[in-house]
């Protein structure tokens, strides 16, 4: 069976600097991958998916995501944050035939 | 092009009562989901269809929760008696297929039970 771990519940970063949050899947095969954002208020919105070729993968609002078979992991990172940055961050993992499945989310705080 | 559509965005009932939260999907596509997000146990997986048809229903908590999906631009999610413990947000999402491809999700219904 599938399953994704964030290890950090919460992370605080100053505004301007860098952020990675990290993401371990375990999946028997090549998994399709998938970093979701949520904003307060609303619901889960797609920052960028891997699903071959490239192992850097460019997403929306800055973000970034680097597959690395070799660690199980699929961390997200972002050069510089920005406040509007604040937000929960989810990652995922699917297979062809099934399901995907969650992550239990980052808490991201940035300090002005 | 249209997101994902639930309704009612918020709502307020008392203990016992019928509760009905809609979804009206992306058109075009064929899998939805229904979750519940609650900060004790995070984002659940509720139930799932396929073309209309409900494949997984494996998260539904108790025979009080039941989910249908008529037809492919329409599904709710009924709760019947409510309870004060079902007090979440309710998110719909929709997708072209299952695992490989992203899911798109709703705005959610935050639901209180009192």
């Amino acid at each position: 069976a599938q399953s994704v771990t964030q290890p950090d519940i919460h992370i605080t970063v100053s505004e301007g600097a860098s952020l990675e949050l990290r993401c371990n899947y375990s999946y028997g095969a090549t998994p399709y991958l998938f970093w979701y954002v949520q904003s307060p208020g609303q619901g889960l919105q797609l920052l960028l998916k891997y699903f071959s070729g490239d192992t850097l993968v460019q997403g929306i609002k800055g973000f970034e995501a680097e597959f690395k078979r070799s660690q199980s992991s699929f961390n997200l990172r972002k050069p510089s944050v920005h406040w509007s940055d604040a937000a929960e961050y989810f990652c995922a993992v699917g297979a062809e035939a099934g399901k995907s499945t969650f992550g239990d989310g980052t808490t991201l705080t940035v300090k002005p | 092009d249209a997101g994902v559509i639930q309704s009612p965005r918020h709502e307020v009932t008392e203990m016992g009562q019928e509760v009905t939260l809609r979804c009206k999907p992306i058109s075009g596509h064929d899998y939805l989901f229904w979750y519940r997000q609650t900060m004790m146990r995070g984002l659940e997986l509720l139930i799932y269809f396929n073309n209309n048809v409900p494949i997984d229903d494996s998260g539904m908590p108790e025979d009080r929760f039941s989910a249908k999906m008529p037809n492919a631009s329409f599904s709710t999610l009924k709760i019947q008696p409510s309870e004060p413990r079902d007090s979440a947000v309710y998110f719909c999402a929709s997708s072209h297929h299952l695992g490989n491809q992203p899911q798109h999700f709703g705005d959610g219904t935050r639901l209180s039970i009192l």
